[in-house]
């Protein structure tokens, strides 16, 4: 069973709009959400988070917006450059201690 | 600091070998992770140590796998034997508290089992 799921696999945006990724998880226990860029042939880099106290934190052009009563992330890049094409993961965590992703999604930023 | 080191980068065997991936976490983390990437599941956790001990195999998909850390800098991923199905991309990542902070990932080891 899938615990977080990121359900749009691919993403396509025009450079200078918004992005807005996704993320739904199952479990209210968990207490902290980050994002992680992606690219080819990399290992995956944190991007931003945000505990379960918050249900907005910005960092630049990057927005993360936590929904605990629909269990729903959210991940905003505005504007959007073409170095963000990337695959995008969100990850949970809580009392265990481990980070559970989602499968991804990809994110095409074009000209 | 170098970051997470893994090795190999690239691995390709024949189905019925054993494979030895290696990791060496950020000096000073108190966590460490195995991952696995595929198409299919995205980035699964394998496995996680605090403190040079494993908390949690659950990921772990059979007894083929196995993994150690015997030493604060130092733990391998063992898969014995491999098979096809096991190719992917495995990942190691450390944090330094293994709570509610952000993991540093390794580069990954392609791993390609035919």
């Amino acid at each position: 069973d899938q615990q977080v799921k990121q359900n749009s696999p691919s993403l396509s945006v025009q450079e200078g709009r918004i992005s807005i990724l996704n993320c739904d998880y199952t479990n209210s226990m968990f207490d902290y959400f980050l994002w992680y860029k992606k690219y080819p042939a990399e290992g995956p880099t944190f991007l931003i988070s945000i505990s379960s106290i918050k249900d907005k934190n910005e960092d630049g052009r990057f927005t993360v917006f936590l929904n605990k009563s629909a269990k729903h992330l959210s991940l905003h890049i505005v504007p959007s450059q073409p170095g963000d094409s990337a695959v995008y993961f969100c990850a949970v965590t809580g009392t265990a201690s481990k980070l559970t992703f989602g499968t991804g999604t990809r994110l095409q930023v074009t000209l | 600091d170098a970051g997470v080191i893994q090795s190999p980068r690239h691995e390709v065997t024949e189905m019925g070998q054993e494979v030895t991936l290696r990791c060496k976490p950020i000096s000073g983390h108190n966590s460490l992770f195995w991952y696995r990437q595929t198409m299919m599941r995205g980035l699964e956790l394998l496995i996680y140590f605090n403190n040079n001990v494993p908390i949690d195999d659950s990921g772990m998909p059979e007894d083929r796998f196995s993994a150690k850390m015997p030493n604060a800098s130092f733990s391998t991923l063992k898969i014995q034997p491999s098979e096809p199905r096991d190719s992917a991309v495995y990942f190691c990542a450390s944090n330094p508290t293994g709570g509610s902070t952000e993991a540093f990932f390794g580069q990954g080891t392609r791993l390609t089992v035919v």
